[in-house]
């Protein structure tokens, strides 16, 4: 049975640096790994999607990598900004049938 | 981007009533949508996946006499709450895919039994 894991699950930043967000999966047989940002009592918005042939997306100060053979992603956000703060959560889709399996999220502060 | 409505936001209920939460893609046909349920601070749980016109399939350890999902046309489909109990409380989120391997998610739906 697949599980994600999200390190760290909580992580408060100045604003400005630069932060790395990790997901980790027990079962290397993945489609795609996907990153999303969802704000309080909100819904889910997609940052980035990476196929299991590909080694990384970058989209804006957002760069995720995937590295299949050892289970880990990791989510790379360059000069963080106060509108950054979120829970950002990863998934795994394996298994068929677009099942997405998530992380627990790790909730992210940017102080002013 | 392909635009998913999850209908009511919030609800608040008393204990033994049933609730029902929509979930429509505006501008594109889902041939196949996803029901999750979110406990606070915890991460999503697949609960059931539904295929237009078809039985939905549930996840391991989900009742489906509980949770009825409908999917009756390739732009809604239908949660309903049956006999819901405090326990039920939770944060309901749906998504839709096209068939291709983006899924696009509503915004979700708090529900609150007293």
């Amino acid at each position: 049975k697949q599980e994600v894991t999200q390190i760290p699950a909580a992580l408060s930043v100045p604003e400005g640096e630069n932060l790395v967000l990790n997901c980790s999966f027990t079962d290397s047989a993945i489609y795609n790994l996907q990153w999303f940002r969802q704000d309080p009592g909100k819904g889910l918005t997609s940052l980035l999607l990476i196929q299991s042939s590909q080694r990384e997306q970058t989209s804006g100060r957002l760069n995720a990598s995937l590295d299949k053979s050892s289970g880990r992603s990791t989510l790379y956000i360059a000069a963080s900004q106060p509108g950054d703060s979120a829970t950002y959560l990863c998934a795994v889709e394996g298994g068929g049938a677009q099942k997405l399996v998530f992380g627990q999220g790790t909730r992210l502060t940017i102080n002013p | 981007g392909a635009v998913v409505s999850q209908h009511p936001s919030r609800v608040i209920c008393k204990s033994g009533t049933s609730v029902k939460i929509e979930c429509r893609s505006l501008d594109f046909q889902a041939t196949t949508m996803f029901w999750y349920r979110q406990f606070p601070k915890q991460s999503l749980m697949l609960m059931a996946t539904s295929n237009e016109g078809s039985k939905a399939t549930y996840e391991q350890g989900v009742e489906k006499d509980k949770f009825l999902i409908n999917h009756a046309s390739l732009t809604l489909s239908t949660l309903t709450v049956t006999s819901a109990h405090p326990e039920d409380s939770s944060f309901y989120i749906c998504s839709a895919g096209e068939g291709g391997y983006i899924q696009y998610f509503g915004a979700g739906t708090r529900l609150s039994v007293l």
